[in-house]
């Protein structure tokens, strides 16, 4: 069955980076986008960015450009998203999610989440 | 940019229906598809209504979706207690190459 298995928790001080990963299972890697979307506590989802594990292009929401890296590796099926300078404010859970390139709006397989704890 | 605007909260009675709405901004919302997402807290979201209308499998047809315009509008009918949960709205900015959400709405089962 389609799986997507996030890296675990994670602390870091303010101006640290954290790079999470996304492996993949149950269904070919390079034919499905991957999605990462934050939440922070009591808040709802809020959209990152995108990764195109076949060809590695990637898009980013605006306000994550300066700060927000997203890469794959085939060999392992995994995506990998980094995200650099932390503030306080960036502790969430960070979900990844992969979606159709016919449909890029249709998120039908979600990993388990990833909480990144930001405190000095 | 495009905006998604759902009210924060809904409530109803067992077996009743509750209408959630989805109210789009920008230009080109209307052209694009809307996909509907429940979340149980603790959990991750999963996947209830994409392109407008359509369940996936295994998705009961109790929960529908309609989308006119700028508008869309999920619909949970014979509303159970497991319902209790946040949902959102979501689409695929094409011409921008972003991801958008809703807000997300809080359903009660009173």
């Amino acid at each position: 069955q389609v799986q997507l298995e996030q890296s675990g928790a994670e602390v870091r001080k303010p101006g640290a980076s954290v790079k999470l990963s996304c492996t993949a299972s149950g269904y070919t890697f390079s034919a499905y986008y991957i999605h990462w979307v934050r939440q922070a506590p009591g808040h709802g989802l809020e959209w990152m960015g995108i990764i195109n594990p076949s060809r590695g292009d990637t898009y980013y929401t605006q306000k994550f450009q300066d700060r927000l890296t997203m890469t794959r590796d085939t060999s392992t099926s995994t995506v990998y998203m980094e995200l650099s300078n932390l503030r306080s404010d960036d502790t969430a859970i960070f979900f990844c999610a992969r979606a159709t390139p016919v449909d890029a709006a249709r998120l039908d397989s979600w990993g388990q989440g990833t909480l990144v704890t930001v405190s000095s | 940019q495009s905006v998604l605007t759902q009210p924060p909260s809904v409530s109803a009675a067992p077996l009743q229906t509750v209408t959630i709405s989805c109210s789009g901004s920008g230009p080109k919302i209307a052209d694009y598809s809307i996909s509907w997402y429940q979340q149980i807290p603790g959990t991750a979201p999963k996947l209830l209504i994409y392109d407008n209308n359509k369940r996936p499998s295994g998705i009961p047809d109790r929960f529908s979706a309609s989308k006119s315009g700028t508008s869309a509008t999920l619909a949970i009918t014979g509303l159970q207690t497991g319902d209790e949960a946040d949902y959102y709205c979501g689409t695929w900015d094409i011409s921008l190459r972003v991801g958008l959400f809703g807000g997300g709405t809080k359903v009660t089962v009173l």
